[in-house]
């Protein structure tokens, strides 16, 4: 089975930048999530998708974040504009609905 | 939301057991998680509980459960310096992982 895929690995951008996030969720799995890590920090809940509503958002900065999963498939997060402190690993994960996440290798965000 | 909280480092030499601990909120958790993070990797599943369990072995690993407590731990037996990582307590809150901030296992040999 093919794993949750992101692009891209890394991303590099100046402060006041926008930069969006890719991911494909394994087929089939109808719960989405993305996650900020930020160094020396765990994972922490953005967005929590199921198909294509929003279940949990209140973790989201909505001013500068933003999020969308057309279709009930792929999801892009989007950030406009970047500040330093967004710099983190973001990561995008799926289950089918109750436990079976799967992770993806993530998005290497630096904001210079 | 409250933390999910956990001791950030531990130290230990190879061939000994590792403990690590950790502290959740949710009591009508249904599964409380354990991942692995190695350095500049994915978060890998280790293992994980049901919350109706007191324990779980999965050959090196034993998971313990004081719901009571909301006390969780991790004893890697015989812990090798591949174990080297950060490791992750996790509760499931409604259909979401909320995470600890990790605890850094460090294995000298």
């Amino acid at each position: 089975e093919a794993g949750v895929a992101q692009s891209p690995r890394y991303k590099i951008i100046e402060k006041r930048q926008s930069v969006a996030f890719w991911c494909n969720p394994i087929s089939g799995h109808a719960t989405l999530y993305w996650y900020q890590q930020i160094l020396g920090q765990g994972p922490k809940l953005l967005i929590q998708f199921q198909n294509n509503g929003v279940v949990d958002d209140s973790q989201l900065p909505k001013d500068r974040f933003s999020a969308e999963r057309l279709k009930g498939v792929d999801s892009t997060l989007k950030i406009q504009p970047a500040k330093l402190e967004d710099s983190a690993v973001y990561l995008c994960a799926s289950s089918p609905g109750s436990g079976g996440y799967t992770f993806g290798s993530g998005t290497r965000l630096t904001v210079v | 939301g409250e933390d999910v909280e956990q001791s950030l480092f531990l130290s230990v030499r190879e061939g000994d057991s590792s403990v690590i601990n950790c502290t959740y909120t949710d009591s009508s958790s249904t599964y409380l998680y354990w991942y692995k993070q190695e350095p500049g990797a994915g978060l890998q599943l280790l293992t994980y509980i049901f919350s109706n369990m007191d324990m779980k072995q999965d050959q090196r690993l034993t998971v313990l459960l004081n719901k009571k407590d909301k006390h969780l731990s991790l004893r890697i037996a015989d812990t090798q310096t591949g174990d080297s990582a950060i490791y992750f307590c996790a509760e499931s809150r409604g259909t979401a992982l909320i995470f600890g901030k990790g605890t850094t296992l460090s294995v000298s040999s």
